[in-house]
C-alpha cells in the first residue's frame, strides 16, 4: 500500500534553533501534502496544505515565518520550525492524498515526528 | 464549515464485548468519512472508510454505518481485543482536499 515516510520520528532541541521535519511519499507522487500538529489526548489541527511548486496555504493563526513549508518535488514536502521555542513542542504528522488506487480524499500519513524544544 | 462531534471521547471493554463510537457531521456535503485509528506515537492508519452512496461495509471485525439523512455515522468493533486499545478518529470530507477530524476516542480493552 501506499506509504508516506516521516523523518525525524523525534528531536530534541535547543530554544532558539531550527528544526526541520521531512516527509516523502515512497511509491506515489503527491502535489499536495498536509502538516497537522497534535497535542498531547487532542485531535490533528491542520496547520498548512503544502503544495508543489507554490506557497503552501496556511490554516487562520498558523504564522508562516515561524513554520517554513517547501514542496519541492512531487515526492518531498518539509516543514522547518524557525527559532523554536519551548511552545512549540508538540507532535507534528503529516499526510498526502490520492495514492494509486485510492481516491482524491484518501489520506496516507506519516509516522509523526516529536519535536521537544528545551 | 464542516464540523465534526464525536463521542466518546474514552470508552472502556471488557475483551470479547463490542464498542461502538459515533460521530455527526454538519455540512451535508460530505461525501467521505473514513475512520483512523492512532496508536500511541505514531501516525493515524486508515482503518476503514465509507462514501455517501453507502449505508454500511463492514471488515471482518469492523463495521461502519452511515446515515445521511441524520448526518452520523458510526464504527463498531465488534469481538475487541487488546490490540484494539488505541485512539480512534472519524473524519468527513466534504471537497476542496480538506478532511475534518473528530475529536478523537480512546479506547482501552480490558483482557
Amino acid at each position: 500500500g501506499a506509504v508516506v515516510s516521516q523523518h525525524p520520528s523525534w528531536v530534541i532541541c535547543k530554544s532558539g534553533t531550527s528544526v526541520k521535519i521531512e516527509c516523502r511519499s515512497l511509491d506515489f507522487q503527491a502535489t499536495t501534502m498536509f502538516w497537522y500538529r497534535q497535542f498531547p489526548k487532542q485531535s490533528l489541527m491542520l496547520m498548512a496544505t503544502s503544495n508543489e511548486g507554490s506557497k503552501a496555504t496556511y490554516e487562520q493563526g498558523v504564522e508562516k515565518d515561524k513554520f517554513l513549508i517547501n514542496h519541492a518535488s512531487l515526492t518531498l514536502s518539509t516543514l522547518t520550525v524557525t527559532s523554536a521555542h519551548p511552545e512549540d513542542s508538540s507532535f507534528y504528522i503529516c499526510s498526502a492524498p490520492g495514492a494509486e488506487g485510492s481516491g482524491a480524499n484518501v489520506l496516507t500519513f506519516g509516522a509523526g515526528s516529536r519535536l521537544t524544544v528545551l | 464549515g464542516e464540523n465534526v462531534e464525536q463521542h466518546p471521547s474514552t470508552l472502556s471493554v471488557q475483551e470479547g464485548d463490542s464498542a461502538v463510537i459515533k460521530c455527526t457531521y454538519s455540512d451535508s456535503a460530505s461525501n467521505y468519512f473514513p475512520w483512523y485509528k492512532q496508536e500511541l506515537g505514531k501516525g493515524p492508519q486508515l482503518i476503514i472508510d465509507i462514501r455517501s452512496n453507502v449505508g454500511e461495509k463492514k471488515d471482518q471485525r469492523i463495521a461502519v454505518t452511515l446515515n445521511k439523512t441524520a448526518k452520523h455515522f458510526s464504527l463498531h468493533i465488534t469481538e475487541t481485543q487488546p490490540e484494539d486499545s488505541a485512539v480512534y478518529f472519524c473524519a468527513a470530507f466534504s471537497g476542496g482536499f480538506k478532511t475534518i477530524f473528530g475529536a478523537g476516542t480512546r479506547l482501552f480493552v480490558k483482557a
